[in-house]
């Protein structure tokens, strides 16, 4: 079976510092996407960055950027210069091509501190 | 969320009532799905549809009902509702096009009492 593990239940980081969030998956697939989703207390869900497992260049979105480790199956985001707007729960997440079920993790709350 | 409304956004239900969840698209994609939200547990399929008539089971479907009926619309449904089902409900729509991913409705915090 398909598991997503993010093992930091909360984290905390100075306003303008680097913060990372960790996640580790296992699978047996050898193609397949990997999500980092933020959920603000809005409750709205949001696409961080995505990585499809063929690419070995790993993705950015501004200041948002991943490490992606496929033989270690780690799955890891990097925020820079951390905003007090980035204060969210955050999800990491797995899939396949076919359905696309997505298999997430249990979350990281991250809390931005002035 | 733009492409998907979900309704309603808030509900209490006794134990033992029945409710519909709704949830359309407008952005004509096949790939439909229901997840819960449970606090330390992530988000868990419910129920998914890959196209329209088609409907299968998640990791999470005892209790639940679903209906893909046309192609924009994926409701949810639970016939006798327990405390157990206390939870924040998401749909989502895969899109594929020049980029990837899930859509999600805004959620529904559902209690039961």
């Amino acid at each position: 079976a398909q598991t997503v593990t993010q093992s930091q239940p909360e984290m905390s980081v100075q306003e303008a510092e680097t913060v990372t969030l960790s996640c580790t998956y296992d699978t047996s697939e050898s193609n397949y996407y990997l999500f980092w989703y933020k959920q603000p207390p809005s409750r709205q869900m949001i696409l961080v960055i995505r990585q499809e497992a063929y690419k070995q260049q790993n993705a950015t979105e501004n200041r948002f950027s991943v490490n992606f480790q496929k033989a270690a199956k780690s799955f890891s985001l990097k925020i820079s210069d951390s905003q007090l707007g980035d204060t969210a729960m955050y999800f990491c997440a797995f899939s396949t091509s076919g359905t696309y079920k997505y298999i997430f993790g249990t979350g990281t709350r991250l809390k931005v501190l002035a | 969320n733009a492409g998907v409304t979900q309704t309603p956004k808030f509900q209490v239900l006794k134990t033992g009532q029945s409710m519909t969840l709704q949830c359309a698209q407008d952005m004509n994609h096949n790939s439909m799905y229901w997840y819960r939200q449970d606090p330390g547990m992530g988000l868990r399929l419910i129920y998914y549809s890959a196209s329209e008539g088609t409907t299968d089971k998640g990791e999470v479907p005892n209790g639940y009902n679903v209906s893909r009926l046309n192609k924009r619309e994926f409701s949810l449904r639970l016939e006798s509702a327990a405390p157990s089902q206390t939870s924040v409900y998401f749909c989502a729509v895969f899109y594929k096009d020049r980029d990837y991913g899930y859509t999600f409705g805004s959620g529904t915090r559902l209690t039961v009492v």
